[in-house]
């Protein structure tokens, strides 16, 4: 079976801190993962596609890095509004294609 | 701009069928290269895939609920639409309708909409 794993579940940070959120799947799908963002009642905004390809409009302190089986989402400086849900996505197989989740929040 | 809507009843008896449809605005469901589906999100919990459609008419459905899943389009309309067969309490959530990018790579969400199961 296909899996994947995002992590922390859950992380506290204060604003102007560099977080990292790690996703990882069991089999190698090359470049074929996206980052998104979602705030509490609201649809998620993709962030980032192919692994490390920023979204038009997506401010620069979003990176996305990794291939294969490991894949990293790092916000290099927090801003207030990036406060949120963070999931991951494989679109490599039609299973399991979100991760569980990693919520942001303020320390 | 692009802009989805989802529309349906927000109240479902069990084993009775879920029917939603998506009202597309700003776009065509027959542009090439795009996929049009669905994603939901029980209470308080992580996000599924459930399916999309392509311009041309393919569909994609998540393995787990491919037995129960329907997704089609109204181009007459601009809208696609999805069917869920025999629900349970379990399919309860917020039904989000989306441009893809690919199949499953959503791109541009509607609000959401939620629909309880209960009876």
């Amino acid at each position: 079976d296909f899996q994947m794993t995002q992590s922390p579940s859950s992380l506290s940070a204060s604003v102007g801190d560099r977080v990292t959120i790690s996703c990882q799947t069991s089999h190698d799908i090359t470049n074929y993962l996206n980052w998104y963002q979602q705030k509490p009642g609201k649809a998620p905004r993709l962030l980032i596609s192919d692994a490390s390809n920023l979204e038009t409009g997506v401010p620069s302190r979003f990176r996305g890095s990794g291939s294969g089986t490991d894949f990293t989402l790092t916000i290099s400086s927090l801003e207030p509004e990036d406060f949120a849900t963070y999931y991951c996505q494989q679109y490599f197989d039609f299973v399991n294609t979100f991760g569980q989740g990693t919520r942001l929040e303020i320390k | 701009q692009l802009q989805l809507q989802e529309s349906g009843p927000g109240l479902v008896k069990p084993s009775e069928t879920l029917s939603l449809t998506c009202t597309v605005s700003g776009g065509s469901v027959t542009i090439s290269g795009y996929y049009w589906g669905w994603i939901r999100q029980p209470p308080g919990k992580g996000l599924e895939w459930i399916g999309s459609i392509s311009y041309s008419g393919n569909t994609y459905y998540n393995p787990s609920l491919k037995s129960r899943v329907t997704i089609s389009t109204d181009t007459s309309q601009n809208q696609f639409s999805l069917r869920l067969t025999s629900v349970t309490a379990a399919d309860t959530a917020v039904f989000f309708c989306a441009r893809h990018v690919t199949a499953t790579t959503p791109d541009n969400w509607g609000q959401g909409t939620l629909v309880i199961v209960s009876s």
